[in-house]
């Protein structure tokens, strides 16, 4: 079991809602990834954060942003939610920069959008 | 950029016998190679990863890939898979300047039968 910890777990919104997702990244690391995975499919990268900036961009319209906080931990917003937004949101937490550790996943966050 | 390409979506496979799981990349520049597994409502477990050296690399749970330059491959192989096998497994590519930024394929699930 890793130390990246991903909340909530499940939850539904409507479309043309607004959501946040949480990331705490394992202990040590400076870097979270958050990568979109639909039913079915591979994870998808969405960004990357590394101490509080973004650092690279997946292909991913502008009502996907993020955020990193100055613990490291990052939060994940989507605004006008739309149906194709369900999906598995993952995030990772790593060491960049020049590092080559592992990059650890948390368990996910479940978004169905109705 | 990178991709990945898993050749396969699914593999069935019985109890003891062997498993390949195929992969193939594309990149302009070189690259990391991954394989990771998931179960079930979960995230993402690292089976094992090639960063340089020795084009055979080993894994837990008994995996190992072999990293092929000129056939821009990376397959996975068990020579023995168990019940416990079963769950959907994901190569991915990260160029050597992105450390982080995964790019994953479509997956291929792994069903195994006594």
């Amino acid at each position: 079991e890793t130390g990246v910890t991903q909340s909530p777990t499940h939850l539904i919104k409507t479309r043309g809602q607004q959501v946040t997702l949480r990331c705490s990244s394992q202990s040590g690391h400076n870097t979270v990834s958050w990568y979109q995975q639909a039913l079915g499919q591979g994870p998808q990268f969405i960004f990357q954060y590394y101490r509080e900036e973004e650092n690279g961009r997946g292909n991913f319209p502008p009502r996907f942003s993020g955020l990193q906080f100055p613990n490291y931990s990052s939060e994940l917003n989507v605004n006008a939610l739309e149906l194709d937004d369900s999906a598995l949101y993952l995030c990772a937490s790593s060491l960049g920069q020049g590092s080559t550790t592992e990059a650890f996943f948390g368990q996910g966050t479940r978004l169905t959008v109705v | 950029a990178q991709s990945v390409t898993q050749l396969d979506s699914q593999v069935p496979v019985f109890e003891e016998a062997p498993v390949e799981l195929r992969c193939n990349y594309s990149s302009s520049v070189s690259v990391y190679l991954f394989w990771y597994v998931q179960y079930p409502n979960q995230g993402l477990q690292l089976l094992l990863k090639y960063l340089s050296g020795s084009t055979l690399v080993k894994g837990i749970n008994g995996f190992e890939a072999e990293f092929n330059k000129s056939q821009t491959s990376f397959h996975l192989r068990k020579p023995s898979v168990h019940i416990s096998d079963t769950a959907e497994y994901f190569c991915a590519v990260t160029g050597t300047d992105s450390w982080g930024k995964l790019q994953f394929g479509a997956g291929t699930q792994v069903v195994v039968t006594p």
